[in-house]
């Protein structure tokens, strides 16, 4: 069984600041990590995803996020972030091989403000 | 090319009744999964679907059940409605070819009075 832990439920920032989102991941067998991305009464949009390769990730809208095997950790960056990037971000692993469920951590609230 | 689509947006039932929720895979993808996402909290994995068969199953009870038809659609129907059931139910689906990564419909919002 896998777990994902969010440690911050919200994360205040000032728009063109840089941030980090932080995901902490708990398993047995080898994973796949993703970040998803969730708006106001809307569903999850994919941000970016690690499979295999090169530990740095780059995804959508400026978002980047580095696997650390050692540190069991997937954490989520943006160099300057922009009022829209207000949302609710969600880590998530899934075994490798077949489609295999996600597990999602408690999501992570980030608030931009000017 | 259409992602997943889900219906309906919303929905309003009693405790005690039953809910059909339906959901349309992204064009191409023949799997598909299910979550319920309850208020501030991560979505949780209900099940999975794939060639009409479930696959995969989380910890929700014999309440929740589903159905996978033959153009790859499927149907969550919950009996027997708890308050605890009011949740956001995403839809997700996958193909076999990049059978890691889910894409997401928009959801249905269920509420148990």
């Amino acid at each position: 069984a896998q777990s994902v832990t969010q440690l911050d439920s919200q994360v205040p920032v000032f728009e063109e600041a840089p941030v980090e989102l932080r995901c902490n991941y708990s398993s047995s067998v080898s994973v796949y990590l993703f970040w998803y991305v969730q708006y106001p009464n809307q569903g999850l949009q994919l941000l970016l995803k690690y499979l295999s390769g090169s530990t740095l990730v780059k995804g959508i809208n400026g978002f980047e996020a580095e696997f650390n095997k050692s540190q069991t950790s997937f954490h989520l960056r943006k160099p300057s972030v922009h009022i829209s990037d207000t949302a609710e971000y969600f880590c998530a692993v899934s075994e490798t091989g077949t489609a295999s469920k996600l597990t999602f951590g408690t999501g992570t609230r980030l608030q931009v403000t000017l | 090319d259409a992602g997943v689509t889900q219906s309906p947006t919303h929905l309003i039932k009693t405790r005690g009744q039953q809910v059909t929720l339906r959901c349309s895979p992204k064009s191409g993808h023949d799997t598909v999964s299910w979550y319920q996402q309850a208020l501030g909290q991560g979505p949780q994995f209900i099940f999975q679907y794939y060639e009409e068969e479930e696959r995969q199953r989380g910890n929700f009870p014999d309440r929740f059940s589903g159905h996978q038809f033959p153009n790859y659609s499927s149907e969550l129907n919950v009996n027997a409605l708890l308050l605890g059931d009011s949740a956001l139910y995403l839809c997700a689906s996958s193909s076999t070819t990049s059978a890691e990564t889910q894409y997401f419909g928009p959801g249905t919002r269920l509420l148990v009075l």
